[in-house]
């Protein structure tokens, strides 16, 4: 069966450092990934997708993320976190018309 | 360009009430799909279609009903509210055929319900 796990219920980074969100799926073929994010009372929007070709994929807001087929992985990374990063984020996976979405990551960036 | 619109964005209801959120969207999508958002758990799929006339069950169908008359419309029917239907609601869509296949899905604002 298709899943998605987002092990991190909550990260907390400093601005300016770091970040990776971790997202591992399961699934019998190559899927299509996605990052999504989520500011509190809105919908999600669309960070970046991997559909095939090169596994290190570039996104909106200074995102990429890697897909690591051996790792079943698709981190998602940013090289310095801004305030207004703070939000929730969603790894999913796409396939036969079903999309099945992580239980999320909210991200808390100390000022 | 106004995407994928949902109503209401807030509604309580009483127990065993019965009501339909509504979702529309403008960019000619064959893809909807309705998901339900509750703490910890993510979004869980409820419904969804691949086009007017054409429905399937998700991971959570119980006590929901949809039908996709128009390729636009694709309203979620809940038939008789239970508290644990208390969420908040997403509508999405997309385009999967032809050469506009992202995959990418577009999302509503949402509908936050509690049910009494």
């Amino acid at each position: 069966a298709q899943s998605v796990t987002q092990p991190d219920i909550h990260i907390t980074v400093s601005e300016g450092a770091s970040l990776e969100l971790r997202c591992n799926y399961s699934y019998g073929a190559t899927p299509y990934l996605f990052w999504y994010v989520q500011s509190p009372g809105q919908g999600l929007q669309l960070l970046l997708k991997y559909f095939s070709g090169d596994t290190l994929v570039q996104g909106i807001k200074g995102f990429e993320a890697e897909f690591k087929r051996s790792q079943s992985s698709f981190n998602l990374r940013k090289p310095s976190v801004h305030w207004s990063d703070a939000a929730e984020y969603f790894c999913a996976v796409g396939a036969a018309r079903k999309y099945i979405f992580g239980t999320g990551t909210r991200l808390k960036v100390l000022a | 360009n106004a995407g994928v619109t949902q109503t209401p964005k807030f509604q309580v209801l009483k127990t065993g009430q019965s009501m339909t959120l509504q979702c529309a969207q403008d960019m000619n999508h064959e893809y909807m799909s309705w998901y339900r958002q509750d703490p910890g758990m993510g979004l869980r799929l409820i419904h969804y279609s691949v086009g007017a006339g054409i429905t399937d069950q998700g991971e959570v169908p119980n006590g929901y009903n949809v039908s996709r008359s128009t390729t636009e419309d694709f309203p979620l029917r809940l038939l008789s509210a239970a508290p644990s239907q208390t969420s908040v609601y997403f509508c999405a869509s997309s385009q999967t055929s032809g050469s506009l296949n992202t995959g990418e899905l577009f999302f509503g604002e949402g509908s936050r319900l509690t049910v009494l």
